[in-house]
């Protein structure tokens, strides 16, 4: 159980294309899904919170106009890189936490096979 | 939010061999978890130990946490090559669901 699909998984474009991600739950609702970036032989860095309805919670340094999020509905969540350049390749992993988790809840937080994006 | 240390940054021991990997945050926390990442694919979850908890274990994975010195350890025995993978700590802060990744650890099992 605890299914979550990233798609697609890698993705190669030239430079000023705009790149959708989208990020599934497959067998649970996700209330709260988050989307994190990384770097070549470096950790995660929390990009922003996406919560379904409403606006998503963007991270000091992350540029909302550049990387915009949609979270619909309960199972779905996108990631759209407008105008993508160079700099802006890299790993992508989005994650979600089902209904009922929250602060101090002890529930993981379900990831994506991550999606690779590479901008020429 | 302050991403966590974790030590050694790389570790590379013979198949059999038990693996221990440290890790140490700043902040006070809800819990503390283990993920274990594949070269290029996404994290999987290994083991949460909440704040009130000392020492827990599932399988061959052993996890110890000491919030007066803001630390974890994550041991794994009787390594396999199969281990091969990087393995993170991440925590939530009080009140937050949001995780904070520690910097990671790179472990080689040779068999």
């Amino acid at each position: 159980g605890a299914v979550v699909s990233q798609h697609p998984s890698r993705v190669i474009c030239k430079s000023g294309t705009s790149v959708k991600i989208e990020c599934r739950s497959l067998d649970f609702q996700a209330t709260t899904m988050f989307w994190y970036r990384q770097f070549p032989k470096q950790s995660l860095m929390l990009m922003a919170t996406s919560n379904e309805g409403s606006k998503a919670t963007y991270e000091q340094g992350v540029e909302k106009d550049k990387f915009l999020i949609n979270h619909a509905s309960l199972t779905l969540s996108t990631l759209t890189v407008t105008s993508a350049h160079p700099e802006d390749s890299s790993f992508y992993i989005c994650s979600a936490e089902g209904q009922g988790a929250g602060p101090g809840s002890g529930q993981p937080q379900h990831f994506g096979d991550g999606t690779r994006l590479s901008i020429l | 939010s302050q991403q966590g240390e974790e030590d050694p940054q790389a570790l590379s021991i013979q198949e059999g061999e038990n693996a221990t990997m440290n890790c140490s945050y700043k902040t006070s926390i809800n819990n503390l978890q283990w993920y274990r990442q594949n070269s290029g694919r996404g994290l999987v979850h290994l083991i949460l130990i909440r704040s009130n908890e000392r020492e827990k274990h599932s399988g061959r994975l052993r996890v110890t946490l000491d919030t007066s010195k803001k630390s974890s350890s994550l041991l794994i025995t009787a390594s396999r090559a199969a281990d091969t993978a990087s393995y993170f700590c991440a925590y939530s802060g009080a009140g937050s669901y949001q995780l904070t990744f520690g910097k990671g650890t790179k472990l080689s099992v040779i068999p």
